[in-house]
C-alpha cells in the first residue's frame, strides 16, 4: 500500500468555477508532485512541491497553483476552470525530489469533470 | 512534444507466453527510464526502472532492456500472468524532477 490518499474521488464543476483538489502524501515524504492524465494520456506534470516550496513547474498556466502544508497534506487549486481541465489528476509522494532513483508513489486520483 | 512515446495502445498476450512493451524516445538528455504499471480506479505503482549507462535490468518476471543508440525501450514480462492485465506507462528523467510519461499500452493477458 503506497498510502498516498486522494480527495475527493470525483468532482463535477462548471467553467469559470474555482476547484480546490487535495492529497495527503506517505508520511516522512518532503515531496508531492501533481499530475494531469487526459484521457487516452499519460500523466502530465504540473509542478512539485519540497518542504512547503515550489520546486518546479511545468507547461501549465498560473490559474494552476498549489500548497504544501506541513502536515504532508497538499492542494492543488484550478481558477478560471476551462473544459480542456477535465482529466485525472494525479499526485504523487516521494522522499526525495523525485530525481534518478527517487521512487514516486501516486494517489489513486481525482477525476474532474468541466461542463 | 512527445518526448516519450509508446506506439501501440494495446496488446494482447496469451497466459504463459512473453508480453513486450515498447518504447521510444527523443531526448538524449534523459539519464533515467521508468515503468509503471496501473489499474483501474488506483494510482500508477512503479515497477522497474533503468539507469542510461546500463542496457539492462531484470526484476523477477520482469526485464527492461534500453538500446540508447536507437533511443528505445521495451519491457519484458515472461510469463505473463492474467493479473499482468493493466495499462503500462514508460516514463523518463533527465536528472531533476520531471518525470515525462507515455501515453500508455494497455495489457490483455488471456487465461
Amino acid at each position: 500500500e503506497t498510502g498516498v490518499t486522494q480527495s475527493p474521488t470525483h468532482l463535477i464543476k462548471t467553467r469559470g468555477q474555482q476547484v480546490t483538489l487535495r492529497c495527503s502524501s506517505q508520511s516522512g515524504h518532503n515531496t508531492v508532485s501533481w499530475y494531469q492524465q487526459a484521457l487516452g494520456q499519460g500523466p502530465q506534470f504540473i509542478f512539485q512541491y519540497y518542504r512547503e516550496e515550489e520546486n518546479g513547474r511545468g507547461n501549465f498556466p498560473p490559474r494552476f497553483s498549489g500548497l504544501q502544508f506541513p502536515n504532508y497534506s497538499s492542494e492543488l487549486n484550478v481558477n478560471a476552470l476551462e473544459l480542456d481541465d477535465s482529466a485525472l489528476y494525479l499526485c504523487a509522494s516521494s522522499l526525495g525530489k523525485g530525481a534518478g532513483t527517487d521512487t514516486q508513489y501516486f494517489g489513486p486520483g481525482t477525476r474532474l469533470t468541466v461542463l | 512534444d512527445q518526448q516519450v512515446k509508446q506506439n501501440s495502445p494495446s496488446l494482447s498476450v496469451q497466459e504463459g507466453r512473453i508480453s513486450i512493451l515498447n518504447c521510444d524516445y527523443t531526448n538524449s538528455m534523459f539519464d533515467y527510464f521508468l515503468w509503471y504499471k496501473k489499474y483501474p480506479a488506483e494510482g500508477p505503482t512503479f515497477l522497474i526502472s533503468i539507469s542510461s549507462i546500463k542496457d539492462k535490468n531484470e526484476d523477477g518476471r520482469f526485464t527492461v532492456f534500453l538500446n540508447k543508440s536507437a533511443k528505445h525501450l521495451s519491457l519484458h514480462i515472461v510469463p505473463s500472468q492474467p493479473g499482468d492485465s493493466a495499462v503500462y506507462f514508460c516514463a523518463a528523467r533527465t536528472g531533476g524532477f520531471k518525470t515525462i510519461f507515455g501515453a500508455g499500452t494497455r495489457l490483455f493477458v488471456k487465461a
